[in-house]
């Protein structure tokens, strides 16, 4: 049962445009929520987080938005650079969670 | 200050070998978390440790998987008998807070069973 899902696998983007990457998530007790980066043969980089008590968390390029009635949370990154060419994982938890739920990965590529 | 570190990188086992991963986590941090990422799949959580403690292990498969992060010394991630469905990699993470809000990933173990 995935509980964090990211719909779209892959995003392509040109340098200097808005990456939007989004999430959906499917349970009401998730209250807490991250973004994480991750290049081939790497482990995944924590990027930015948000908790379920705001709507927007905001760090240099990076922001991300969260809409608890929908339970939808998306990741802005603007301007876009090749660098950002990576696979960016939405994950959730409970406030006394012990473990994070991920989403499948939406794979990034800014075109230079 | 180190971050998570894992050994090995890559380990090949044959079908029926015992394959022992391991994870030191960051200075500081008392809390380790295994997770498994599947080809095409996103990371699934395996199991929670503290010093000593299992804190949560129902990711776990309940059979030929065992993890330990004893007093001294990394955290063991233990599988007997691989198969060619344990093929993955394998990232621990770990945190200095009792609740999870922010975890630091090692580089992971790709395990590969032929």
């Amino acid at each position: 049962d995935q509980q964090v899902k990211q719909n779209s696998p892959s995003l392509s983007v040109q340098e200097g445009r808005i990456s939007i990457l989004n999430c959906d998530y499917t349970n009401s007790m998730f209250d807490y929520f991250l973004w994480y980066k991750k290049y081939p043969a790497e482990g995944p980089t924590f990027l930015i987080s948000i908790s379920s008590i705001k709507d927007k968390n905001e760090d240099g390029r990076f922001t991300v938005f969260l809409n608890k009635s929908a339970k939808h949370l998306s990741l802005h990154i603007v301007p876009s650079q090749p660098g950002d060419s990576a696979v960016y994982f939405c994950a959730a938890t409970p406030n006394t969670g012990n473990q994070f739920y991920f989403g499948t990965g939406t794979s990034l590529t800014v075109i230079p | 200050n180190a971050g998570v570190m894992q050994n090995p990188r890559h380990l090949v086992r044959r079908r029926g070998q015992e394959a022992r991963l391991r994870c030191s986590p960051m200075k500081g941090h008392s809390h380790v978390y295994w997770y498994r990422q599947l080809p095409e799949e996103g990371l699934k959580f395996m199991v929670y440790l503290q010093k000593e403690n299992i804190i949560d292990e129902s990711g776990m498969p309940k059979e030929r998987f065992s993890a330990e992060f004893p007093k001294e010394g990394p955290s063991i991630l233990r599988i007997q008998q691989v198969v060619r469905g344990d093929s993955a990699a394998y990232f621990c993470a770990s945190s200095p807070l009792k609740y999870v809000t922010e975890a630091f990933f090692g580089q992971g173990t790709r395990l590969t069973v032929v």
